[in-house]
């Protein structure tokens, strides 16, 4: 079956600085790739989501890319804040299942 | 906007009772799912559950767990003896189609004694 693999577990960044979360997956047969943000004690929120058709997505300060060959695929933050702190989880999915990473804990430093 | 709704928020009970976690779809949704989340750790799949009948479900979902779609609303998770390790937030998520956005619940948290 699928896996998802995440890193890192913990990553903190000077506000206003770029971060960065990488994601690996297993299937070549995934072909949907959402990410999703979750606060303490909240829901999972989608924040941006890719199709295996293309290689690169943005939504305003946020990006994603994916290399399918290398079955990887990355979540871009740019010109974090304080907002932007949470529990960021990427995920791959096959035949209606969602498998997800372990998650990354953001944390942006004032 | 219309949201996934779930009821109770929290669920207290004894190892060993029945439990059912229920949960409002988005209204023309289509495809179904259960999630749970250990504390702290990261979101496990369950089921999916699409024109009345599951369509992928995970090791984790076992003869213990049920899914139902009683009405033409509702959606329940049914666990039948629960056990220590059930203790974990539910969350249920509905959306339109396969291989698309999935809008997430506010979850149930589950407590075993």
């Amino acid at each position: 079956g699928e896996n998802v693999e995440q890193h890192p577990s913990t990553l903190s960044v000077q506000e206003g600085d770029s971060a960065v979360i990488k994601c690996t997956y297993s299937d070549s047969a995934s072909n949907y790739f959402p990410w999703y943000k979750q606060e303490l004690g909240k829901r999972p929120q989608l924040i941006i989501d890719i199709r295996s058709n293309v290689g690169e997505k943005k939504d305003q300060r946020i990006a994603v890319t994916l290399n399918k060959t290398a079955k990887h695929f990355s979540l871009h933050i740019t010109e974090t804040q304080p907002e932007d702190s949470a529990v960021y989880f990427c995920a791959a999915i096959r035949d209606d299942k969602i498998i997800f990473g372990k998650g990354t804990r953001l944390h942006i430093l004032p | 906007e219309p949201e996934v709704t779930q009821t109770p928020s929290h669920q207290v009970t004894q190892m060993g009772q029945e439990v059912i976690l229920r949960c409002v779809p988005i209204s023309n949704h289509l495809y179904f799912y259960w999630y749970r989340q250990i504390l702290g750790q990261k979101v496990e799949f369950l089921v999916s559950f699409y024109n009345n009948e599951i369509s992928e479900k995970s090791e984790i979902f076992d003869d213990q767990f049920s899914v139902e779609r009683p009405d033409g609303s509702n959606f329940t998770l049914k666990i039948r003896s629960t056990k220590l390790e059930d203790s974990a937030m539910y969350f249920c998520a509905s959306g339109l189609a396969a291989y698309n956005e999935q809008f997430f619940g506010p979850g149930t948290r589950l407590t075993v004694l």
